[in-house]
């Protein structure tokens, strides 16, 4: 069982809409929360980090949710420019090595 | 401007024969990685290094080396590359770990080496 798990999607959605990715992760020992945003054939950048009290960036929402072992990442208004795909990342200390696990992405494409 | 610059960026070459992949970051970062990414499998670590000379496996290391002698560098060593291990490669950096990520958890990552092994 992978270690973070995504939907590839991809996930057609017209502009204006609302989009939610759900992401799980297995290890409970996992800290630290993050979502990614990755262009097609670009490298991934830091989208926001995902706190325990849920946190929004403006049209962006992410939420945790410990006892279910999953995060999630909410699109409101969807505009063009957000098509890309989504990771989701986790920051997993219990082995001792500092890594962040990324999941294999969700991909958004939004549609004029 | 603060960055993280790997080179080459296309490399097609055969079995066997040895390549190195530079990366450069001009952070002044301690901690330093490189990932493959894959199809489906998304972001694989190979190998990732807290600070100069301390260097440590990833999940996928079979195949490859790192050194880091340097505290800006990170070459990623293919001694002798085979087919599977055409991939697109990501150096990345963030600062000191003090026990932890940064504060934000933020990776930077390099453009990326698309690599192709014949």
């Amino acid at each position: 069982r992978k270690e973070v798990e995504q939907d590839p999607g991809p996930f057609n959605v017209p502009e204006g809409a609302t989009v939610a990715f759900n992401c799980t992760y297995s290890n409970s020992a996992s800290q630290s929360f993050f979502w990614y945003r990755q262009d097609c054939r670009k490298e991934p950048k830091l989208l926001m980090s995902v706190y325990s009290s849920g946190n929004e960036d403006g049209r962006f929402t992410a939420q945790l949710n410990r006892a279910s072992q999953y995060i999630s990442l909410l699109i409101r208004d969807s505009k063009l420019s957000d098509s890309a795909t989504y990771l989701c990342v986790v920051n997993i200390r219990d082995t001792g090595r500092r890594a962040l696990t990324f999941g294999s992405g969700t991909r958004l494409q939004v549609q004029p | 401007e603060a960055q993280v610059t790997q080179n080459p960026r296309y490399l097609i070459t055969v079995t066997g024969k040895k390549l190195t992949v530079t990366c450069s970051q001009n952070m002044n970062h301690e901690y330093m990685s490189w990932y493959r990414q894959d199809p489906g499998l998304g972001l694989r670590q190979i190998y990732y290094s807290m600070n100069v000379e301390v260097t440590d496996k990833g999940d996928v290391p079979e195949g490859y080396k790192v050194s880091r002698k340097e505290k800006r560098n990170f070459p990623l060593i293919l001694e002798s590359p085979s087919p599977n291990q055409t991939s697109l490669y990501f150096c990345a950096s963030t600062p000191g770990l003090a026990g932890g990520f940064s504060n934000t958890g933020e990776l930077f990552f390099g453009e990326g080496s698309r690599l192709t092994v014949l």
